[in-house]
Parts: C-alpha cells; structure tokens; sequence
C-alpha cells in the first residue's frame, strides 16, 4: 500500500535552474510533511518541513507549496547548485502513532 | 555530541546465521525506529518504538525482531538471516511520530 507517491522518478535540471519535486498521498490524517535529502553514501536528513496550517514553507532556496485540498505537496529548489545533486524524498505522518510514510524518492542531478 | 549512533557500519555473513545491529540515540528523544533502505534506495518502515512500547510493527518477516532497554536504545535482532535481507537498516528517532527524524549513520548488511 503507497501512501506517499513522489514523482519524477529522476530529474536533470542545469545550474540555476528551479528544480521542482512532486508528492501526493492518500490518508487525510496526515498532518507533517517534511522533505529530507540524501547524499550518495550518506543518511537521510531533514531539509525542509510543513504542517497543513499553512500552504507554504521558504527556508532560502527551498520551498514548499502545500494543497491541502488536492492532497499535493511540492518541493522547489531555486538557483539549484550541482551540490543539491542527491536523492529527495518527501514525508507524511500523523499524530496517531503511525511511523512516517516516506516517498520512493527523486534523483535529482544538477549539472553546472 | 548528540546524535543517533549505530553499529556496526558494515556487515557480511552467510544465510542462516543470526545478526544484530546496534542504536543508540543521545538526543533526549521519545521515538526511535529502524528502517530498511534496499538498492533501490525505497525506505520501509519496520518497527517503531515509544519509550520501549511497539505501537507500530509493520508485516516484516517473523526473523526480524527490535529489542529496547530503554528509551535511548533500539537495537534489531534477525534471527536467520535470507539473501533479501542484504540491504542497508537505518536507525532513526524524533520527539514524536509527526516531527523532524534524525537518522544514524546506517549498517549495512550483506548475506552470502
């Protein structure tokens, strides 16, 4: 059962470029959806977060876009930089107990 | 430093021996869990614990086991390991199920 789907599988952008990342999901339970990136060889880690009070997120360069209606969020990345080359996955969990869905993710290659 | 530390990093063994991996979280948090990333590089949740209560054990195979001591350690027992197990097991802990996650480092395991 996919609860989170993310889309593009992989996605090339050039330098300077915005990078955009798409997530939906199912359950209208969920109420947190984080981003977090991974480098080749590294863990996970967080990048960016959102909670359905609001329908967008900026944290520099990166923003999230939230449609609570349409069951949509999106990651976008200004002025993508070849070192925001790595594989982005997107996050839905509840307050219920239930441990965190994440998308099959997207390879993102930055190329200068 | 506060962090979530596993071990061993790296691990090789031969089918149908018993393993076990290592967590410990020095952050002061509530949840931790173990994850399972294959080559594809999809995370599946496998166990999920708070303060030493499994509230959630997702359908893995029977071999697959977490034991916790307490809050700061989840460690993950495979009692006979299979060829599919091969994957990288990631360790992860947050406050609560819908906040940020910070993962370990990640073990590796390859069964031959």
């Amino acid at each position: 059962q996919q609860q989170v789907r993310q889309s593009p599988q992989s996605l090339t952008v050039w330098e300077g470029e915005t990078a955009i990342l798409n997530c939906s999901y199912e359950d209208s339970t969920f109420d947190y959806f984080p981003w977090y990136h991974q480098f080749p060889g590294e863990s996970p880690a967080l990048l960016i977060a959102i909670r359905p009070v609001s329908n967008k997120k900026e944290d520099g360069r990166f923003t999230i876009f939230f449609n609570k209606r349409e069951k949509k969020f999106s990651l976008h990345i200004a002025d993508s930089q070849p070192g925001d080359s790595a594989t982005y996955f997107c996050a839905a969990s509840d307050h219920n107990n239930n441990a965190p869905r994440f998308g099959a993710g997207t390879k993102l290659s930055v190329k200068p | 430093e506060t962090a979530v530390f596993q071990t061993p990093n790296y691990h090789v063994t031969q089918v149908g021996n018993e393993v076990s991996f290592n967590c410990k979280q020095t952050l002061g948090h509530d949840t931790m869990y173990w994850y399972k990333q294959d080559s594809k590089k999809l995370l599946k949740i496998m166990f999920s614990y708070n303060n030493k209560q499994l509230i959630v054990n997702e359908t893995v195979p029977r071999r697959f086991s977490p034991q916790s001591s307490d809050k700061a350690h989840l460690n993950l027992r495979i009692k006979s390991v299979e060829p599919e197990d091969s994957a990288v097991y990631l360790c992860a802990s947050s406050h609560r199920v819908d906040s940020d996650y910070t993962f370990g480092s990640g073990t590796r395991l390859l069964v031959i």
